[in-house]
């Protein structure tokens, strides 16, 4: 069958200003998070990681959070641009040793108004 | 970035038929993954691979197969498809020599839809 109309989160922001995207996680034996960008016709494309030993990291433009106590992951995106508008997810690797695979969040919908 | 190559991109196929997705990389990467992507469920694990011997299940494994034929390649099936099976598929790629904890590569993604 179809699949029912899920909506994802979104968020709307003007060009310019900072925007927020957060992400709760489940497992608190995750050690590793990372966040992807996906523009509409492509693939999810890494913006930035973070492993459990930190609770911050900053890149070009953004800085990712992590709160282990309370299980929450965030992005900030900073001075938005349009060329920010996707879908953003954050994913996880749930367990440790060689048993490497990532597990993704539903995604937010990031829109920028110019 | 086609250093990961999912074909076809797009592909319509009938209830019952068997279907094949394809997957090659030229990353050198030894792990490969499949995730299917539905509207408002994220990106889900169908199968994944570490090397050419080894196939694991995903959270989502059945009605599908794999086979790692190469460390280059990794195609999907769909042994007789439904249209439940419509979605977005991706392949994707991770290198285990840069450590435990790193990121996978995604293709550009295959469009399927099962009428």
């Amino acid at each position: 069958g179809e699949n029912v109309g899920l909506h994802l989160p979104t968020l709307s922001v003007q060009e310019g200003d900072n925007s927020i995207i957060n992400c709760a996680y489940s497992n608190s034996a995750s050690d590793y998070f990372i966040w992807y960008k996906q523009e509409s016709g492509k693939g999810p494309q890494f913006i930035i990681d973070i492993r459990s030993n930190m609770d911050k990291r900053q890149g070009q433009r953004v800085t990712v959070l992590l709160n282990k106590t309370v299980k929450h992951l965030s992005l900030q995106i900073a001075a938005t641009q349009p060329g920010d508008s996707a879908v953003y997810f954050c994913a996880e690797n749930r367990s440790g040793g060689s048993n490497y695979k990532l597990t993704f969040g539903k995604g937010t919908l990031l829109t920028v108004n110019p | 970035d086609a250093d990961v190559t999912q074909t076809p991109r797009n592909r319509i196929t009938k209830t019952g038929k068997r279907i094949m997705l394809e997957c090659s990389q030229t990353k050198g990467h030894d792990r490969m993954y499949w995730y299917r992507q539905d509207p408002g469920l994220g990106l889900r694990l169908i199968y994944y691979s570490f090397d050419v011997k080894d196939i694991n299940k995903g959270e989502i494994s059945d009605g599908y197969s794999v086979s790692r034929q190469a460390q280059a390649k990794f195609s999907l099936s769909l042994e007789s498809a439904i249209p439940n099976q419509t979605a977005l598929y991706f392949c994707a790629t991770s290198d285990s020599r840069t450590g435990l904890n790193t990121e996978a590569f995604f293709g550009q993604g295959t469009r399927l839809t099962v009428v």
